[in-house]
């Protein structure tokens, strides 16, 4: 159980282009989900936190307007790269909080590379 | 505010060694701590959780970790390493409630030599 799907697992797109991303709950319902990013041998960076129905919350440092989230439902949140420049090719991740117990569990990853 | 100080980003041990991996905490309020793991191009994949009981927690593959709050640490150990071991550990912290934001260590790469 608790299980979330991250889509694509991987994707290299243009400049100039935009990148849609998935994180979806496959058996439990999360009303609050986690956007992070990761760039090569470092930590997790959060990006945002995103909350079914309302907008997402940005960390200090993070473009709005260029990180995209969309949490139209209580089981997918999406990411959406805009405008994507070769500064934006990293590792995001995504993670839902569990309703019960809370606890997190995280997507497989997304590998973003912009050419 | 919280914060997570791993100490050693790169961990090296011999097929069968001991494995510690070291995490020091700072919050405000009684913490709930974390590991997780990492393999290459992955997502984080839960190995134990302290939630305020009991101080030694055991988790998945044989790994366990013992919360003292005396010296604000929460180390990850292992008694014998596998080849299978081998990957990026994160330390992680939340105040007051296993469901408030998650702060992660700088994370420790683990490599096992046979």
């Amino acid at each position: 159980g608790a299980v979330v799907s991250q889509h694509p697992s991987r994707v290299i797109c243009k400049s100039g282009t935009s990148v849609k991303i998935e994180c979806r709950s496959l058996d439990f319902q999360a009303t609050t989900m986690f956007w992070y990013r990761q760039f090569p041998k470092q930590s997790l960076m959060l990006m945002a936190t995103s909350n079914e129905g309302s907008k997402a919350t940005y960390e200090q440092g993070v473009e709005k307007d260029k990180f995209l989230i969309n949490h139209a439902s209580l089981t997918l949140s999406t990411l959406t790269v805009t405008s994507a420049h070769p500064e934006d090719s990293s590792f995001y991740i995504c993670s839902a909080r569990r309703p019960v117990n809370y606890g997190y569990t995280f997507g497989s990853g997304t590998r973003l590379t912009v050419v | 505010a919280q914060s997570v100080t791993q100490l050693g980003s790169h961990v090296s041990v011999s097929e069968g060694a001991l494995v510690l991996l070291r995490c020091n905490y700072s919050s405000s309020v009684p913490p709930y701590l974390f590991w997780y793991v990492q393999y290459p191009n992955q997502g984080l994949q839960l190995l134990l959780k302290y939630t305020s009981a009991a101080t030694l927690v055991k988790g998945i593959n044989g790994f366990e970790a013992e919360f003292k709050k005396s010296e604000t640490s929460f180390h990850l150990t292992k008694p014998s390493a596998h080849m299978s071991d081998a990957a990026e550990y994160f330390c992680a912290v939340s105040e007051g409630s296993a469901g408030n934001m998650l702060t992660f260590g700088g994370g420790t790469r683990l490599m096992v030599k046979p």
